[in-house]
C-alpha cells in the first residue's frame, strides 16, 4: 500500500522557469510533510517542510503548498536552476518525531 | 560538523552470504535510522533507535536482518543470509534528541548487490 505517491517519475524544465513537483497521500493521519533532494551517489538532503496547520511554507526559491482536503502537496521551485537537477522525494509522518514514509521520487532535469 | 558516516560504500555478495553495514551518526544525535532504498522506490524504514533502544522495527525482516546500537552511538546492520531482493542502497540517518522538525540527516548510503 503506497501511502505517499509521486505519480510523475520525471520532469524536465527550462532554466528560469517554474518547476512544480506533486505528491499525493492517502493516510489522513499524516500531519507533517517534507521534501528531500537527492543527487546521484549521495544521501537525501532535507529541503523544506510543512505542518498540516499551514497551507504554504516558503524558503527562498522553494515553496511547498498543502491542500489537506485533496490530500495533495506540491513543491514549487522558482526560478529553476541547473543545480536543481536531482531526484525529489516527498515524505510524510504522523507528528514530527515519528517515522517518515517516502514517495517514489520525481527526477527533475533543468535544461539550459 | 561531520556528517553521517557509512561503510562500506559498495558491496557485492552472492545469495546466501552475509554482509554487515556500519553507521556513525552525527555527534550528539540520539535517534538513528536504517532505511532500505530499492531501485526506483523511495526509502523504506527498517529500524529506528532512540539511543540504544529500538523504537520501531516493524518493517525489519527479522528472519534475516538484524541491527544493533550497543553504546547508543554507532550502529551495525547485518543481513544473513542475503537474498536477491535485498539488492538495494542501505541508508543510515540520524536526528537530534527532541528534534521537532522531523528533519533527518542521511549518510551517502551503502549499495548492496546480491548475485
Amino acid at each position: 500500500d503506497q501511502q505517499v505517491k509521486q505519480n510523475s517519475p520525471s520532469l524536465s524544465v527550462q532554466e528560469g522557469r517554474i518547476s512544480i513537483l506533486n505528491c499525493d497521500y492517502t493516510n489522513s493521519m499524516f500531519d507533517y510533510f517534507l521534501w528531500y533532494k537527492k543527487y546521484p551517489a549521495e544521501g537525501p538532503t532535507f529541503l523544506i517542510s510543512i505542518s498540516s496547520i499551514k497551507d504554504k511554507n516558503e524558503d527562498g526559491r522553494f515553496t511547498v503548498f498543502l491542500n489537506k482536503s485533496a490530500k495533495h502537496l506540491s513543491l514549487h521551485i522558482v526560478p529553476s536552476q541547473p543545480g536543481d537537477s536531482a531526484v525529489y522525494f516527498c515524505a510524510a509522518s504522523t507528528g514530527t518525531a515519528s517515522k517518515l514514509t517516502f514517495g517514489t521520487g520525481t527526477r527533475l532535469q533543468v535544461t539550459l | 560538523e561531520a556528517g553521517v558516516a557509512q561503510s562500506p560504500r559498495y558491496k557485492i555478495i552472492e545469495k546466501r552470504q552475509s554482509v554487515a553495514f556500519w553507521c556513525n551518526p552525527i555527534s550528539g544525535h540520539a535517534t538513528l535510522y536504517w532505511y532500505q532504498q530499492i531501485l526506483g522506490q523511495g526509502p523504506k524504514l527498517l529500524i529506528q533507535f532512540q539511543n540504544n533502544g529500538v523504537v520501531d522495527d516493524s518493517q525489519l525482516p527479522k528472519d534475516r536482518f538484524s541491527a544493533e546500537r550497543l553504546k547508543g552511538v554507532d550502529s551495525t546492520l547485518k543481513i544473513q543470509p542475503a537474498k536477491l531482493e535485498d539488492s538495494a542502497v542501505y541508508l543510515c540517518a540520524s536526528s537530534p534528541r527532541g528534534a521537532n522538525t522531523g528533519e533527518l540527516f542521511f549518510g551517502e548510503g551503502s549499495r548492496l548487490t546480491v548475485l
